[in-house]
Protein backbone atom coordinates (compact mmCIF):
# COMPACT_ATOMS: atom_id res chain seq x y z
CA UNK A 1 0.00 0.00 0.00
CA UNK A 2 0.84 3.77 -0.08
CA UNK A 3 2.86 4.95 2.77
CA UNK A 4 1.83 8.25 4.32
CA UNK A 5 4.31 10.11 6.90
CA UNK A 6 3.52 11.97 9.77
CA UNK A 7 5.51 14.40 12.17
CA UNK A 8 5.64 14.96 15.10
CA UNK A 9 4.48 11.59 15.97
CA UNK A 10 3.98 13.53 19.65
CA UNK A 11 4.01 16.55 20.62
CA UNK A 12 3.35 18.28 24.22
CA UNK A 13 2.83 21.89 24.79
CA UNK A 14 1.87 24.76 26.97
CA UNK A 15 -1.91 25.95 26.78
CA UNK A 16 -2.27 28.96 24.28
CA UNK A 17 0.59 27.87 21.91
CA UNK A 18 0.13 26.78 18.37
CA UNK A 19 1.31 23.70 16.93
CA UNK A 20 1.90 22.23 13.49
CA UNK A 21 1.41 18.93 12.35
CA UNK A 22 2.83 17.64 8.68
CA UNK A 23 1.68 14.90 6.46
CA UNK A 24 3.23 13.76 3.73
CA UNK A 25 2.20 11.27 0.76
CA UNK A 26 5.99 9.63 0.58
CA UNK A 27 5.59 7.29 -2.63
CA UNK A 28 2.67 8.62 -4.74
CA UNK A 29 0.91 12.38 -4.91
CA UNK A 30 -2.23 12.73 -3.46
CA UNK A 31 -4.17 16.12 -4.38
CA UNK A 32 -6.58 15.11 -1.72
CA UNK A 33 -5.45 14.55 2.01
CA UNK A 34 -8.13 14.27 4.65
CA UNK A 35 -7.44 14.92 8.34
CA UNK A 36 -8.97 13.51 11.21
CA UNK A 37 -9.43 13.49 15.30
CA UNK A 38 -9.59 11.00 17.57
CA UNK A 39 -10.46 11.17 21.39
CA UNK A 40 -9.71 7.74 23.40
CA UNK A 41 -12.22 4.88 22.77
CA UNK A 42 -14.45 6.45 20.11
CA UNK A 43 -13.84 6.41 16.49
CA UNK A 44 -12.25 8.26 13.77
CA UNK A 45 -14.05 11.74 13.50
CA UNK A 46 -13.12 14.15 10.03
CA UNK A 47 -12.02 17.03 10.61
CA UNK A 48 -11.33 18.93 7.19
CA UNK A 49 -10.94 17.68 3.52
CA UNK A 50 -7.39 19.17 2.37
CA UNK A 51 -7.01 19.82 -1.61
CA UNK A 52 -3.73 20.70 -3.26
CA UNK A 53 -3.77 24.42 -4.17
CA UNK A 54 -7.43 25.32 -3.05
CA UNK A 55 -9.09 26.16 0.22
CA UNK A 56 -10.10 23.12 2.72
CA UNK A 57 -13.30 22.36 3.52
CA UNK A 58 -13.72 22.05 6.71
CA UNK A 59 -16.74 19.78 8.18
CA UNK A 60 -19.67 20.56 10.26
CA UNK A 61 -18.72 22.12 13.93
CA UNK A 62 -14.75 22.30 13.46
CA UNK A 63 -13.31 26.07 13.47
CA UNK A 64 -11.16 27.04 10.54
CA UNK A 65 -9.57 29.74 12.46
CA UNK A 66 -8.54 27.40 15.60
CA UNK A 67 -7.25 24.43 12.69
CA UNK A 68 -5.51 26.09 10.00
CA UNK A 69 -4.82 23.70 7.01
CA UNK A 70 -2.70 23.81 4.26
CA UNK A 71 -2.03 21.63 0.98
CA UNK A 72 1.22 23.55 -0.29
CA UNK A 73 2.01 20.92 -2.53
CA UNK A 74 1.07 17.17 -3.55
CA UNK A 75 2.89 15.73 -1.29
CA UNK A 76 2.43 17.95 1.56
CA UNK A 77 -0.59 19.08 3.76
CA UNK A 78 0.00 20.80 7.11
CA UNK A 79 -2.39 20.77 9.94
CA UNK A 80 -2.09 24.02 12.19
CA UNK A 81 -3.89 24.05 15.65
CA UNK A 82 -3.61 27.88 16.71
CA UNK A 83 -3.72 28.86 20.65
CA UNK A 84 -4.37 25.23 21.53
CA UNK A 85 -5.97 24.62 25.02
CA UNK A 86 -6.45 21.18 26.61
CA UNK A 87 -9.43 19.94 25.24
CA UNK A 88 -7.55 20.13 21.84
CA UNK A 89 -5.39 16.80 23.30
CA UNK A 90 -6.33 14.22 21.37
CA UNK A 91 -4.92 11.96 18.36
CA UNK A 92 -4.72 13.56 15.21
CA UNK A 93 -4.52 11.51 11.78
CA UNK A 94 -4.02 12.38 8.23
CA UNK A 95 -4.72 10.04 5.57
CA UNK A 96 -4.27 10.70 1.30
CA UNK A 97 -6.62 8.98 -1.32
CA UNK A 98 -4.68 7.29 -4.32
CA UNK A 99 -6.73 4.83 -6.78
CA UNK A 100 -9.85 5.09 -4.44
CA UNK A 101 -8.25 3.84 -1.53
CA UNK A 102 -7.54 6.25 1.90
CA UNK A 103 -3.91 5.39 3.39
CA UNK A 104 -3.42 6.92 6.77
CA UNK A 105 -0.09 8.10 8.32
CA UNK A 106 0.70 6.79 11.82
CA UNK A 107 -0.65 9.58 13.68
CA UNK A 108 0.11 12.65 16.32
CA UNK A 109 -0.26 12.50 19.39
CA UNK A 110 -1.16 16.10 21.03
CA UNK A 111 -0.96 16.81 24.76
CA UNK A 112 -2.26 20.37 26.05
CA UNK A 113 -1.43 21.20 29.29
CA UNK B 1 -30.32 6.54 12.22
CA UNK B 2 -26.48 6.40 12.26
CA UNK B 3 -25.13 6.11 8.04
CA UNK B 4 -22.64 3.22 9.37
CA UNK B 5 -23.07 0.84 11.70
CA UNK B 6 -21.44 -1.93 13.64
CA UNK B 7 -21.60 -3.78 16.84
CA UNK B 8 -19.37 -2.40 18.89
CA UNK B 9 -18.64 -5.61 20.18
CA UNK B 10 -16.14 -6.94 22.37
CA UNK B 11 -16.40 -9.48 20.03
CA UNK B 12 -14.38 -12.54 21.33
CA UNK B 13 -12.94 -15.72 19.19
CA UNK B 14 -10.89 -18.62 20.43
CA UNK B 15 -7.80 -18.67 18.20
CA UNK B 16 -8.01 -20.78 15.00
CA UNK B 17 -11.72 -20.08 14.60
CA UNK B 18 -13.73 -17.91 12.49
CA UNK B 19 -14.31 -14.67 13.29
CA UNK B 20 -17.19 -12.71 11.52
CA UNK B 21 -17.49 -8.71 11.57
CA UNK B 22 -20.79 -7.16 10.03
CA UNK B 23 -21.63 -4.00 9.30
CA UNK B 24 -24.85 -2.01 7.74
CA UNK B 25 -25.07 1.33 5.98
CA UNK B 26 -27.54 3.40 5.14
CA UNK B 27 -26.71 5.46 2.05
CA UNK B 28 -27.99 3.64 -1.25
CA UNK B 29 -25.72 5.60 -3.36
CA UNK B 30 -22.42 4.29 -1.24
CA UNK B 31 -20.17 2.36 -3.78
CA UNK B 32 -17.04 1.38 -2.20
CA UNK B 33 -16.89 -0.42 1.15
CA UNK B 34 -13.88 -0.79 3.47
CA UNK B 35 -12.60 -2.94 6.26
CA UNK B 36 -10.09 -0.93 8.31
CA UNK B 37 -8.13 -2.49 11.39
CA UNK B 38 -6.74 -0.21 14.27
CA UNK B 39 -4.87 -1.28 16.95
CA UNK B 40 -4.89 0.59 20.35
CA UNK B 41 -3.34 3.48 20.31
CA UNK B 42 -2.22 3.13 16.56
CA UNK B 43 -3.64 4.55 13.19
CA UNK B 44 -5.96 2.70 11.14
CA UNK B 45 -4.91 0.42 8.41
CA UNK B 46 -6.10 -1.08 5.30
CA UNK B 47 -6.66 -4.24 5.24
CA UNK B 48 -9.81 -4.87 2.53
CA UNK B 49 -11.70 -3.23 -0.29
CA UNK B 50 -14.66 -4.44 -1.60
CA UNK B 51 -16.40 -2.65 -4.49
CA UNK B 52 -19.24 -5.40 -6.64
CA UNK B 53 -21.27 -7.70 -4.78
CA UNK B 54 -20.24 -10.70 -3.74
CA UNK B 55 -16.94 -12.01 -2.24
CA UNK B 56 -13.67 -11.01 -1.95
CA UNK B 57 -10.76 -13.14 -0.36
CA UNK B 58 -7.16 -12.08 0.22
CA UNK B 59 -5.55 -14.23 2.12
CA UNK B 60 -7.45 -14.91 5.57
CA UNK B 61 -9.45 -12.23 4.93
CA UNK B 62 -12.92 -12.33 3.30
CA UNK B 63 -14.79 -9.22 2.96
CA UNK B 64 -18.55 -9.96 1.96
CA UNK B 65 -20.76 -7.29 -0.21
CA UNK B 66 -24.58 -7.16 -0.36
CA UNK B 67 -25.86 -4.10 -1.87
CA UNK B 68 -29.86 -5.13 -1.67
CA UNK B 69 -29.42 -5.72 2.12
CA UNK B 70 -27.38 -2.85 2.40
CA UNK B 71 -24.80 -5.05 4.54
CA UNK B 72 -20.92 -5.39 4.26
CA UNK B 73 -18.85 -8.54 6.15
CA UNK B 74 -15.54 -9.56 7.05
CA UNK B 75 -14.60 -12.90 7.66
CA UNK B 76 -11.40 -13.60 9.19
CA UNK B 77 -10.37 -18.15 9.15
CA UNK B 78 -7.90 -18.89 11.41
CA UNK B 79 -7.59 -16.08 13.71
CA UNK B 80 -4.81 -15.93 15.57
CA UNK B 81 -3.76 -13.39 18.90
CA UNK B 82 -1.89 -10.94 16.68
CA UNK B 83 -6.34 -9.89 14.85
CA UNK B 84 -7.16 -8.85 17.99
CA UNK B 85 -7.76 -5.24 17.17
CA UNK B 86 -10.64 -2.55 16.30
CA UNK B 87 -12.12 -3.27 13.07
CA UNK B 88 -13.24 -0.42 11.40
CA UNK B 89 -16.01 -0.39 8.44
CA UNK B 90 -15.81 2.90 6.05
CA UNK B 91 -17.88 3.63 3.32
CA UNK B 92 -18.22 6.20 0.21
CA UNK B 93 -20.46 7.50 -2.10
CA UNK B 94 -19.94 7.56 -5.88
CA UNK B 95 -17.99 10.71 -7.14
CA UNK B 96 -16.35 11.08 -3.69
CA UNK B 97 -13.80 10.13 -1.71
CA UNK B 98 -14.57 11.31 1.70
CA UNK B 99 -15.11 8.27 3.79
CA UNK B 100 -17.91 7.66 6.56
CA UNK B 101 -16.25 5.23 9.42
CA UNK B 102 -18.57 3.35 11.36
CA UNK B 103 -17.60 2.76 15.91
CA UNK B 104 -15.66 -0.20 15.16
CA UNK B 105 -16.08 -3.60 16.90
CA UNK B 106 -13.18 -4.75 19.02
CA UNK B 107 -11.95 -8.27 18.54
CA UNK B 108 -10.39 -10.42 21.10
CA UNK B 109 -8.50 -13.21 19.93
CA UNK B 110 -8.47 -16.26 23.05
CA UNK B 111 -5.31 -18.37 22.56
Amino acid sequence: GAVVSQHPSWVICKSGTSVKIECRSLDFQATTMFWYRQFPKQSLMLMATSNEGSKATYEQGVEKDKFLINHASLTLSTLTVTSAHPEDSSFYICSASVYNEQFFGPGTRLTVL
Amino acid sequence: QKEVEQNSGPLSVPEGAIASLNCTYSDRGSQSFFWYRQYSGKSPELIMSIYSNGDKEDGRFTAQLNKASQYVSLLIRDSQPSDSATYLCAVSIFGNEKLTFGTGTRLTIIP
